[in-house]
């Protein structure tokens, strides 16, 4: 596998679900994030870390919760979602210490729908 | 605070045209990056361009184009003789030297006609 991968592509759960998004990079990069991207707002900053650090959480509700176990793994926890978190999540990785500053590499995404 | 605004939402022209795509940036940080990245219906995001705040050169690769003008805050992207696969939303991004942040626009659709 090369690059960025992210199963499942596609994700149907219920409110009540507990479910997990997982990313892999393939790049030897040391930061990874998660967006998320619906049709109403634009693609959206939700987590960044960097070398296994969180340095960033831009405001996101804790039934969202991110596990990055080494640099090239990250995972996405979801609990008791709502209808409007439906949305598609991305993952990326970039390299280098200054996380967003530098090019980021996205994965092919997981389309969530809460039902 | 950081903003990017791409005020075209969605973009027509017949192929072999020239599209120009606007973006225009608001920040504070004297040091920052501008990307583009382009998401075609596939729906992964593909890096286009990096271009840091002192670097104010023009740049061309291939059909690809980039303007950089910090007197207007703007970092516009030109497609020359536009091709059918170019056909995609692209988005304009911002982030500051000074933490982990990266601000995207709302994206501008691209339709490229035969």
């Amino acid at each position: 596998e090369t690059g960025v991968t992210q199963t499942p592509r596609h994700l149907v759960m219920g409110m009540t679900n507990k479910k997990s998004l997982k990313c892999e990079q393939h790049l030897g990069h040391n930061a990874m994030y998660w967006y998320k991207q619906s049709a109403k707002k634009p693609l959206e900053l939700m987590f960044v870390y960097n070398f296994k650090e969180q340095t960033e959480n831009n405001s996101v509700p804790s039934r969202f919760s991110p596990e990055c176990p080494n640099s090239s793994h990250l995972f996405l926890h979801l609990h008791t979602l709502q209808p409007e978190d439906s949305a598609l999540y991305l993952c990326a990785s970039s390299q280098g210490w200054e996380a967003t500053n530098n090019e980021q590499f996205f994965g092919p995404g997981t389309r969530l729908t809460v039902l | 605070a950081q903003k990017v605004t791409q005020a075209q939402t969605e973009i027509s022209v017949v192929e072999k045209e020239d599209v120009t795509l606007d973006c225009v940036y608001e920040t504070r940080d004297t040091t920052y990056y501008l990307f583009w990245y382009k998401q075609p219906p596939s729906g992964e995001l593909v890096f286009l361009i990096r271009r840091n705040s002192f670097d104010e050169q023009n740049e061309i690769s291939g059909r690809y184009s980039w303007n950089f003008q910090k007197s207007t805050s703007s970092f516009n992207f030109t497609i020359t003789a536009s091709q059918v696969v170019d056909s995609a939303v692209y988005f304009c991004a911002l982030s500051e030297a000074r933490d982990d942040k990266i601000i995207f626009g709302k994206g501008t659709r691209l339709h490229i006609l035969p």
